[in-house]
């Protein structure tokens, strides 16, 4: 697609409740990453994959949390048991190859536990 | 550990005015960019910055990476009430890859008009 897409845009849920959320990046973009972004807070990497790789799971908050990556491109990050304390805002990025020099985000999902 | 540290957190001034923000570390960077943000949509890439002392002009935005690599400003001339919105700097340690791509919390600005 023309840009990093996102799906849901934003979700309610039930704390205890388990939810998934969808990032398709910019078709060829080999790198996929996933940034949470809370008030106050900047963005705090979560996990990085490189194909369907992820050679990077170290800032996974919690056993909680998981990623996968199918066919080099669309990735679920999956939140099980949510709590309070995971409302916020899901971005996802693409970038061309691993690369220092920029990300295209998507819109994000703003994810609230109630 | 907040490894880049943004001021102002936040800015609000007139249209017309000029304005600075500041980017900074103790780490050195292989590159830095720095991105802007409006409500409800994800960050949008607005320069990358890779040598000591570089300077990128973008419209009325300088950017400027410090001759040491560990940090960075950004200067905006006559802001306008479309430059609101939330600036974040954004380091490379490693030179690619997640690992090398550490976020500041931001300066929100507002240019009021």
């Amino acid at each position: 697609g023309a840009g990093v897409s996102q799906s849901p845009s934003n979700k309610v849920t039930e704390k205890g409740k388990d939810v998934e959320l969808r990032c398709d990046p910019i078709s060829g973009h080999t790198a996929l990453y996933w940034y949470r972004q809370s008030l106050g807070q900047g963005l705090e990497f979560l996990i990085y994959f490189q194909g369907n790789s992820a050679p990077d799971k170290s800032g996974l908050p919690s056993d909680r949390f998981s990623a996968e990556r199918t066919g080099g491109s669309v990735s679920t990050l999956t939140i099980q048991r949510t709590q309070q304390e995971d409302s916020a805002v899901y971005l996802c990025a693409s970038s061309l190859v691993r690369t220092g020099y920029g990300y295209t985000f998507g819109s994000g999902t703003r994810l609230t536990v109630v | 550990t907040q490894l880049l540290e943004q001021s102002p957190q936040f800015l609000s001034i007139q249209e017309g005015e000029n304005l600075t923000v500041y980017c900074n570390s103790s780490s050195v960077f292989s590159s830095l960019q720095w991105y802007r943000q409006e409500p409800g949509e994800g960050p949008v890439l607005l320069v990358t910055v890779v040598t000591g002392g570089e300077v990128k002009k973008l419209k009325r935005l300088t950017f400027q990476f410090g001759d040491a690599r560990k940090d960075s400003s950004l200067h905006i001339t006559a802001a306008q009430p479309g430059d609101t919105g939330l600036y974040l700097c954004a380091g490379a340690r490693s030179g690619g890859g997640a690992d090398g791509l550490t976020f500041g919390k931001g300066t929100h600005l507002i240019i009021q008009p």
